[in-house]
């Protein structure tokens, strides 16, 4: 079963915009994971950030994590047609091994 | 590298039917994972192996499905007898000891009709 929330369930943009998604979880994790998963195709992991980090950039990727608040947000800047796809979290449930995923935000970027 | 490989991609087949899906991890990777993705329940870990050894299979439905890892290179999931509620994407995911994060195979879509 899911333990994370993600919101909005869908987001839809125009080209050049930026897309904000929020993941929130119940447990404590040391760390939470992004995924991308195009129609279709399997996960593809984005970025990974421990339970000490705050921020994480890769790319037009940011990442932000409040432990006390049990959230993270991931931010898709100067967004691209190419970016249109579902997007998850995931974070370690039970053991370092077992994940749990939201139930995703599914993003369309209009061109 | 080829990633995890699976297959087949798609399968059709009709209640009551048996049916296999193939999963190769990613050459080195120690652990394995099956999950099954729908609609409804999102994605659900089924059960996975440590070092070719089953961990946790506590996600896996019923006495119908069952998974082995016979080697490092290879791992099964079968469904014994097949019912319509089995159709779904399956996906199998490989991780390494070094990395956090799961690499996933295409999926294979299963309709059982």
């Amino acid at each position: 079963s899911q333990q994370g929330e993600e919101d909005p369930q869908a987001l839809s943009i125009q080209e050049g915009e930026n897309a904000t998604m929020n993941c929130s979880y119940k447990t404590s994790i040391n760390n939470l994971q992004w995924y991308r998963q195009n129609s279709g195709r399997g996960l593809v992991h984005l970025i990974l950030i421990r339970s000490n980090e705050r921020e994480k950039h890769s790319g037009r990727l940011r990442v932000t994590l409040d432990t006390s608040k049990k959230s993270s947000s991931l931010l898709i800047t100067a967004s691209r047609a190419a970016d249109t796809a579902s997007y998850f979290c995931a974070f370690p449930r039970g053991d370092d091994y077992k994940l749990s995923f939201g139930a995703g935000t599914t993003v369309t970027v209009r061109a | 590298d080829a990633g995890v490989i699976q297959s087949p991609r798609h399968e059709v087949t009709e209640m009551g039917q048996e049916v296999t899906l193939r999963c190769k991890p990613i050459s080195g990777h120690n652990s394995l994972f099956w999950y099954r993705q729908t609609m409804m329940r999102g994605l659900e870990l089924l059960i996975y192996f440590n070092n070719n050894v089953p961990i946790d299979d506590s996600g896996m439905p019923e006495d119908r499905f069952s998974a082995k890892m016979p080697n490092a290179s290879f791992s099964t999931l079968k469904i014994q007898p097949s019912e319509p509620r089995d159709s779904a994407v399956y996906f199998c995911a490989s991780r390494g000891i070094e990395t956090g994060f799961q690499f996933f195979g295409p999926g294979t879509r299963l309709t059982v009709l």
